[in-house]
């Protein structure tokens, strides 16, 4: 089973409405990360969470919002979507007992097209 | 401002030639620096990573990174590209004042039979 997972794989949605998606992970971590990737571009962080009362915004967190339902869970929402939000999101983890986070574990991604 | 930098945007190779990815960071002080390959529709995997120590560090699937403080590099080498290989790669830092990855904008590998 993978160890981060994000639901859906896929998704076509219309501007204007709200999306939300999932990530949910067993590695045990307590640091999950929210960001998307756009060619050219690398990855951007959107939000971060340290733990469930640590939320961080990141680099582009204009249009999004989280939840951090619980230590293995780690949602992104977009309120009402727009175009320019198609993109490839993934999530992230890693173990803040470990230096640098000995590195980010990520999902398979989430390919989000806004029409 | 903390970045990092892949110069090159595509490289290719022919398969069983030898690879080097450069990477470029700039920070104030020595960051983390990792390696991560995405292979198409796929998620990131962690190659190999850097923290303290010996400047040369190994990785899965044979590749290895050489960490240059002089030049502010961790450019990525392997010794006999494999098709498997083509990807794309991208370098990333943690360190400084940021409580977060910085990534490159990657290097797309593509390789010739």
């Amino acid at each position: 089973d993978a160890d981060v997972t994000q639901t859906p794989r896929n998704r076509i949605t219309k501007t204007g409405k709200r999306i939300m998606l999932e990530c949910s992970q067993t590695k045990g971590h307590d640091r999950m990360y929210w960001y998307r990737q756009d060619p050219g571009l690398g990855l951007r962080l959107i939000y971060y969470s340290f733990d469930v009362k640590d939320i961080n915004k990141g680099e582009i967190s204009d249009g999004y919002s989280v939840s951090r339902q619980a230590q293995a869970k780690f949602s992104l929402s977009l309120e009402s979507a727009i175009p320019n939000q198609t993109a490839l999101y993934f999530c992230a983890t890693s173990d803040s007992q470990l230096a640098g986070g000995q590195g980010q574990y990520f999902g398979p991604g989430t390919r989000l097209t806004v029409t | 401002a903390q970045s990092v930098t892949q110069p090159d945007i595509h490289i290719t190779v022919s398969e069983g030639a030898s690879l080097e990815l450069r990477c470029n960071y700039s920070y104030g002080a020595t960051p983390y620096l990792f390696w991560y390959v995405q292979s198409p529709g796929q998620g990131l995997q962690l190659l190999l990573k850097y923290f303290s120590g010996d400047t040369l560090v190994q990785g899965i699937k044979g590749f290895e990174a050489e960490f240059k403080r002089s030049q502010s590099s961790f450019n990525l080498r392997k010794p006999s590209v494999h098709w498997s290989d083509a990807a794309e790669y991208f370098c990333a830092a943690w360190g400084g004042s940021a409580r977060q990855l910085t990534f490159g904008s990657g290097t797309q590998l593509t390789v010739l039979p």
